[in-house]
């Protein structure tokens, strides 16, 4: 596609379930991205996958949120065990590697409430 | 610890004039600084960027200021035009492997009104 493409759009789930959160990049960017928008906050970092080394994980809020990439296309987002400060807007993005530093493409976002 | 700061949260402009946009950061090691703007419903879009050792970058009507001894950056939007108005959002990064891994503020809502 043209752009990111994230689903689903909107989520609502009970306090304790898993979810998945789905992110399909633009094609050949090698660089994927998963950040989150708390109400009223700016995007905080999340985790960080470039081509095949290892992802960058030091923005995961706890073991509780984990991801996957596949090579380098989709990515999957987990958080188990929900919680409601869980809820949030988790945003996906992709560059290319040797674009301008920071110059991210977002999707228009997973909108995750947690009951 | 926040790092990076958009003390107003809030900025109203009459179309025609400069809209300024206020940012703050903290962290020395911070190489790269961007601006993104969002639209209700959708992501981010990148908007300007600058490198820590320029101090001025223009495209269009957006420029971007930054004062390294201060740790301040600004973005100047002339003329303003309704169409601008979304939040923006400032963001950093150390560059090198990090380039991607972004430090937003809060955000700036501007309103141009006609």
């Amino acid at each position: 596609g043209a752009g990111v493409s994230q689903s689903p759009s909107n989520k609502v789930t009970e306090k304790g379930k898993d979810v998945e959160l789905r992110c399909d990049p633009i094609s050949g960017h090698t660089a994927l991205y998963w950040y989150r928008q708390r109400l009223g906050q700016g995007l905080e970092f999340l985790i960080y996958f470039q081509g095949n080394s290892a992802p960058d994980k030091s923005g995961l809020p706890s073991d509780r949120f984990s991801a996957e990439r596949t090579g380098e296309s989709v990515s999957t987002l987990t958080i188990q065990r929900t919680q409601q400060e869980d809820s949030a807007v988790y945003l996906c993005a992709s560059s290319l590697v040797k674009a301008g530093a920071g110059e991210l493409f977002f999707g228009e976002g997973s909108r995750l409430t947690v009951l | 610890d926040q790092q990076v700061k958009q003390n107003s949260p809030s900025l109203s402009v009459q179309e025609g004039r400069i809209s300024i946009l206020n940012c703050d950061y903290t962290n020395s090691m911070f190489d790269y600084f961007l601006w993104y703007k969002k639209y209700p419903a959708e992501g981010p879009t990148f908007l300007i960027s600058i490198s820590s050792i320029k101090d001025k970058n223009e495209d269009g009507r957006f420029t971007v200021f930054l004062n390294k001894s201060a740790k301040h950056l600004s973005l100047h939007i002339v003329p303003s035009q309704p169409g601008d108005s979304a939040v923006y959002f400032c963001a950093a990064s150390e560059g090198g492997t990090s380039y991607g891994k972004l430090t937003f503020g809060q955000g700036t809502i501007l309103t141009v009104h006609p």
